[in-house]
């Protein structure tokens, strides 16, 4: 069980240049999340996805999108990025959408926009 | 909305002192509540949660949480500190739906 992958590790890219993070869970889990960490800020909310085939904002969607691929995918797209975007990236998966769930985090992508 | 609140964006104890990380939220209702746990250049792990079974939490490698609702608080503690509790915590609540608010973050430093 590699529980929840993301890919790429790390990535520099240049004002207006677009991106896709990727995730992936093997854990059979319904919901899935993205979330950016920012110093100070803890982790804040982008866009989730409850179940399959349903994605719903956050607490910072603007500028950014997703796709939830099938049950074991959830992309976050960044179609120009901007250096407010420099940040780290976190996926995270839960077997259902309930509030007591455990969330559990993949690795991180550190995203560099310069 | 839900807001945590966590004191102290930074903590110094020395080995085998009492580790004591505070996390205050808001809300109108009980809520769940989390600890979790970013060791460097890693995902998040939960410490443990609060889900309304016992208001004394107990969760892994040493850690407890106790909640008070009259203080609407949910601070966490660890007798004895380890070097390997070298990381970053972050308190987190999660209403009556499936999103969660995080605190912003207490490092831990342990020195020998």
């Amino acid at each position: 069980n590699a529980g929840v992958t993301q890919t790429p590790k790390f990535q520099v890219l240049k004002t207006g240049q677009s991106m896709t993070l990727q995730c992936a869970q093997d854990m059979n889990h319904n919901s899935m999340y993205w979330y950016r960490q920012d110093p100070g800020m803890g982790l804040r909310l982008i866009y989730y996805s409850a179940s399959e085939g349903t994605t719903d904002k956050g607490e910072v969607p603007n500028g950014y999108n997703v796709s939830r691929l099938n049950k074991r995918e959830f992309s976050l797209r960044l179609e120009s990025a901007a250096p407010s975007q420099t940040s780290v990236y976190f996926c995270a998966s839960t077997i259902l959408p309930g509030p007591q769930e455990t969330q559990y985090f993949g690795p991180g992508t550190r995203l560099l926009v310069l | 909305a839900q807001s945590v609140t966590q004191l102290g964006s930074h903590v110094s104890v020395s080995e085998g002192a009492l580790v004591l990380l505070r996390c205050n939220y808001s809300s109108s209702v009980p809520p769940y509540l989390f600890w979790y746990v970013q060791y460097p250049n890693q995902g998040l792990q939960l410490l443990l949660k609060y889900t309304s079974a016992a208001t004394l939490v107990k969760g892994i490698n040493g850690f407890e949480a106790e909640f008070k609702k009259s203080e609407t608080s949910f601070h966490l503690t660890k007798p004895s500190a380890h070097m390997s509790d070298a990381a970053e915590y972050f308190c987190a609540v999660s209403p009556n739906d499936y999103k969660l608010s995080f605190g912003a973050g207490t490092t831990v430093t342990v020195r020998a």
